[in-house]
């Protein structure tokens, strides 16, 4: 079974331009979630969505959006870059939204320069 | 916030000892997960116990929980180097919050063969 899959791997941009991150689920998960671990630190919740709906986000500015696709997969798309953006962005899938136990996928370093 | 918090930061033991780690947070929640992080193979999901539970195993982990002291703890029994990695707890908010998960910094164990 694949597990989950996140591309690309590295990213780099510039102060200001737009990000945009992808996710495969595990075939057969509804919930995807989105998490940013900045460098030697815990991850931090910033969205899970569930049957091609947002249902929940993190304490994050609006400029971190995204949205789930009918096969499941998902996009996190970063407006307006900061240096602080500067990160590595793990996607997760569930199987189901009771389902607690996530998957998580290699992650996508994004670099702000 | 809810951010669950691990204790000790880092911990260095020899293969074949015991290692033990914590994680406080701060309000009620319905689950607690582990989480381990290495280089090699991502994060993984350890073990899941839910606020109605105390104690939980599986294979050489054992989690305990104390919902009184909103605590709880993770024994790795006779460790391996295979077990050197950064192990997180991940608690919900509880009630309706379910699927919104905050994961703390993290304790990096260091087991020495």
């Amino acid at each position: 079974e694949a597990g989950v899959t996140q591309s690309p791997t590295h990213l780099i941009k510039t102060r200001g331009q737009q990000a945009t991150l992808r996710c495969s689920p595990i075939s057969g998960h509804t919930s995807v979630y989105w998490y940013q671990q900045a460098l030697g630190l815990g991850l931090q919740f910033l969205l899970w969505y569930d049957e091609g709906e947002e249902r929940n986000r993190g304490n994050f500015p609006p400029r971190f959006s995204g949205r789930q696709f009918p096969n499941y997969s998902s996009e996190l798309n970063v407006n307006a870059l900061e240096l602080e953006d500067s990160a590595l962005y793990l996607c997760a899938s569930s199987l189901e939204t009771r389902s607690y136990e996530q998957y998580f996928g290699p992650g996508t370093r994004l670099t702000v320069t | 916030s809810q951010q669950g918090e691990e204790d000790p930061q880092a911990l260095s033991i020899q293969e074949g000892e015991n290692a033990t780690m914590n994680c406080s947070y701060k309000t009620s929640i319905n689950n607690l997960q582990w989480y381990r992080q290495n280089s090699g193979r991502g994060l993984v999901h350890l073990i899941l116990i839910r606020s109605n539970e105390r104690e939980k195993h599986s294979g050489r982990l054992r989690v305990t929980l104390d919902t009184s002291k909103k605590s709880s703890s993770l024994l790795i029994t006779a460790s391996r180097a295979a077990d050197t990695a950064s192990y997180f707890c991940a608690t919900d908010e509880g009630g309706n919050n379910f699927n919104k998960f905050y994961f703390g910094s993290g304790t990096k164990l260091n087991v020495k063969p």
